[in-house]
């Protein structure tokens, strides 16, 4: 199995701050990654595939990029609505993985 | 609009056998994968497995395969997930997800349903 190491587990940080999360691939899985929020007692959200392709209605202060083993999700400016955790998910082979996430909270 | 509708939480004894189902309405529920997705207390997200209903095609995890059974009936746009013997190491939320059949790299759980909680105790 691809194994999808997300770092930090844990981010603090303030309204308007510019975050940057990052999700790193056992192997190389071309750009096919996905990012995901999910909010307490939620089902996860989708909002980027192929690394870096913004889903439909996601705000665009949300980027993704990179390409093999090492991924980014950035959150330009922070907003009170982006507090939550955030996982990646690898759909390059199966059985597709996700990352372990990556909880924002307020600093 | 699209929507996925699951079953109500269950409350189940170990050994008891389970099925929760998903039901998809508003796309064309014969192209596009469900996927299921376990989420224990407090963790994080797990993928187990895949089915196309248009064709009952299945993908499993490895973690998975032989402990849960991935069906789908196509004439009533549902999908289910079973267990024939639970344990109590299953209690969890369990969450099914559409995805198109990744043409061209657009893929991933793009629509999300709103999960059924699963609680085995004795």
């Amino acid at each position: 199995d691809i194994q999808m190491t997300q770092s930090p587990s844990t981010l603090s940080a303030s309204v308007g701050d510019r975050v940057t999360i990052t999700c790193r691939a056992s192997q190389s899985i071309r750009p096919w990654l996905a990012w995901y929020q999910q909010k307490p007692g939620k089902a996860p959200k989708f909002l980027i595939y192929k690394a870096s392709s913004l889903e439909t209605g996601v705000p665009s202060r949300f980027s993704g990029g990179g390409s093999g083993t090492e991924f980014t999700l950035t959150i330009s400016s922070l907003q009170p609505d982006d507090f939550a955790t955030y996982y990646c998910q690898q759909y390059n082979s199966y059985p597709w993985t996700f990352g372990q996430g990556t909880k924002v909270e307020i600093k | 609009e699209v929507q996925l509708v699951q079953s109500g939480a269950q409350v189940k004894k170990p050994g008891e056998s389970l099925k929760i189902s998903c039901k998809g309405s508003g796309y064309s529920f014969t192209t596009y994968w469900i996927g299921w997705v376990r989420q224990m207390p407090g963790k994080g997200l797990e993928w187990m497995g895949l089915i196309y209903p248009g064709d009952s095609a299945t993908r499993y995890s490895p973690s998975f395969q032989g402990q849960v059974t991935i069906s789908a009936d196509k004439s009533i746009s549902t999908a289910y997930l079973q267990w024939s013997s639970l344990k109590a190491s299953d209690t969890a939320m369990y969450y099914c997800a559409r995805t198109p059949d990744c043409t061209d790299g657009v893929c991933g759980f793009d629509y999300w349903g709103q999960g059924t909680l699963v609680t085995v105790s004795s």
